[in-house]
Parts: structure tokens; sequence; C-alpha cells
């Protein structure tokens, strides 16, 4: 069965700071990746996809997330985090064509300091 | 609003007793996913439904657990003889899924406090 890793559970950085939120997934087989943001108060809403082609994605907001076959991975990244950025963070792995679920990560939660 | 919507938006029931919410999804969205959230974790996986048909249902899922979507359109999610461990949020998700280019819309979720 598929799974999704994320190792950092609680990320604080402050304003203006690099961010890389780890996300590995178990399945060995073509697989959509998403990342999905949670702001204070808000639904759950899509930040970025991969489905194929160029395996570095920009999404929303300046994050961008970058797909490496060979280790498993879908990083998040962004160059600049502002204190709006502060959420929980949740990568998510789907397995590719025909009719499959989609499986979350744990979540990290991300707190930027002013 | 035409985004996804969850009833009710919380619930306390007693142990033991059966529990029923409903989701309605965005109106052209053929996938429903029911998801389970609880605090420090990632949404889990219960079921979903590809139009009317209920593709999927966890195995973690016990029997007290049923879901509907009756007509593909809304769905139900029960849970017969709550149980303290059953405490949780659960989200409702849909998606237009062309094959290649799915986005799950969240609903609000609803809030199960079993006493």
């Amino acid at each position: 069965a598929q799974s999704v890793s994320q190792h950092n559970h609680h990320v604080i950085l402050s304003e203006a700071a690099s961010l890389e939120l780890g996300c590995n997934y178990s399945y060995g087989g073509t697989v959509n990746l998403f990342w999905y943001v949670q702001y204070p108060g808000q639904h759950l809403q899509l930040l970025l996809k991969y489905f194929s082609g160029d395996p570095l994605v920009k999404g929303i907001k300046g994050f961008e997330a970058e797909f490496i076959k060979s280790k498993f991975s879908f990083n998040l990244r962004k160059p600049s985090v502002q204190w709006s950025d502060t959420a929980e963070y949740f990568c998510a792995v789907r397995l590719s064509g025909g009719y499959q679920k989609v499986t979350f990560g744990t979540g990290t939660k991300l707190q930027v300091i002013p | 609003d035409t985004g996804v919507s969850q009833d009710p938006r919380h619930k306390i029931t007693k142990r033991g007793q059966n529990v029923t919410f409903r989701c309605d999804p965005i109106s052209e969205h053929n996938r429903l996913y029911w998801y389970r959230q609880t605090l420090g974790q990632g949404p889990e996986f219960l079921t979903y439904f590809q139009n009317e048909a209920q593709l999927e249902k966890s195995r973690l899922l016990s029997d007290r657990f049923s879901a509907e979507r009756p007509k593909g359109s809304f769905s139900t999610l029960e849970i017969q003889r709550t149980e303290q461990g059953d405490s949780a949020m659960y989200l409702c998700a849909s998606s237009l899924d062309t094959g290649s280019n799915e986005k799950l819309f969240f609903g609000s979720g609803t809030q199960l406090s079993v006493l």
C-alpha cells in the first residue's frame, strides 16, 4: 500500500528565511504528487501538484516542489517565507491512472515568526 | 457558496449512539472522498466514490462505519454504536477526476465528539 512520510512535524522560521519541507513516498510505480495547505481556520487547499513532465513544479504564493524519482521524494521549497505562510502543510500521493485514492502524510506545522 | 458543504459542523454524542453526517460536493464533481483527521495527524482515508459506486473502503474501518452516495450526488457517512475513539474531524472532499488532473476540494468538516 502506498504511504507518505513527512519527517518534519513542526518547523519554526523567521520571516525571509528559506523553507524546505521533506516528503517521501513508498510506492515504486507511477505516481501523482501533491502538496496541500491548511491555513488557520480554513479548509485544506491545493498548493501545487505534479502529474508528469518537468519535475520542478511551481505553485501558488511562490512555493515550488521538486520530484526526484530516484529518491521517492517531493520536497516543498520557498526561498523566503512570510508570516502569512504560517499553516500546516500536507504532502499527498496518488497512484497514476485508473481509480486510485489520494493518501496524505501526517503534515508539517510551519510557524513563521515576524 | 458553491464549495463542498458538510453538515453538521459539530456533533456531540454519547457513546453507543448512532450519528450521520452529510456531504454535498461541488455539483459537477464525480468523485467524493471521506477522510478522518485527528489532532497532529494528516487526513486518514476512509472511503471514496466514483459517481454512485463506492470504489474502496479503508481496511481500518470497522463494520460500524457505512457510507452511501445515492444517485452520485450528496453522500452520507453513518457511524453506528459510536465509541470515544471515533472522536475526530470528518472531512469530505470532491473532485472532477479527468484521469490526469485531479484536485481535491475540501469541506470544512464535521467535528465529532463522543462522550
